[in-house]
């Protein structure tokens, strides 16, 4: 079956220290986006990628960096500077003008 | 500016009774439009979609939306509540002149025994 995976479902990180959120997708979608999500609030964006080897920046992308080299592939970095990165972060593929479709997740804290 | 409207952050109702959760687009133009749902350390995952064609759209799970073009809304019923429903419901639109999805803030429903 297709869809998305995000790895892991929860992650630790120390003070710091960058951790990695791994996102793959298997529907062959052009766009990938990353959002974060705090306890009872919305959605925001941090990053979207419309084609390999290009991203944008969204609503909240200070503290983070992504890449896309793949067209599978768009792992999303948590660097030292982001200084509340404590949040459920989600990953999300789509085709032009279609729904996303979403990952399961990873939770991230901090030790 | 271009946004969506989820009234009501917190809608609660018995099992059995009518589950209404509203959303209003901005746009005279007609969006793409989308519900989804969430439920507790969860992605998100698609209910219905609406994008051209019958204005009254079926989902999953005995959800349905009406897209009303006068009153700008596409608000999500399902007849008959389950205690499985309780979840997150998120609204979301794709504006004709742009290329990103648009999410509303939301809206959690309870469901009471």
């Amino acid at each position: 079956d297709g869809g998305i995976t995000q790895s892991p479902k929860y992650l630790f990180r120390k003070e710091g220290q960058n951790v990695t959120l791994s996102c793959e997708q298997n529907l062959n979608h052009d766009a990938m986006y990353w959002y974060r999500q705090d306890p009872g609030q919305g959605l925001r964006l941090i990053y979207y990628s419309q084609i390999v080897n290009d991203f944008q920046k969204g609503d909240i992308a200070e503290g983070y960096s992504v890449s896309r080299e793949k067209k599978e592939s768009f792992p999303l970095t948590v660097t030292s500077a982001q200084k509340n990165p404590t949040a459920f972060y989600l990953c999300a593929s789509s085709v032009p003008k279609g729904p996303q479709h979403f990952g399961d997740g990873t939770r991230l804290s901090i030790l | 500016a271009q946004s969506v409207t989820q009234l009501g952050s917190h809608v609660s109702v018995s099992e059995g009774a009518l589950v209404l959760l509203r959303c209003n687009y901005s746009s005279s133009v007609p969006p793409y439009l989308f519900w989804y749902v969430q439920y507790p350390n969860q992605g998100l995952q698609l209910l219905l979609k609406y994008t051209t064609g019958a204005t009254l759209v079926k989902g999953i799970n005995g959800f349905e939306a009406e897209f009303k073009k006068s009153e700008t809304s596409f608000h999500l019923t399902k007849p008959s509540a389950h205690m499985s429903d309780a979840a997150e419901y998120f609204c979301a639109v794709i504006y004709s002149s742009a290329s990103k999805i648009i999410f509303g803030s939301g809206t959690r429903l309870s469901i009471r025994p």
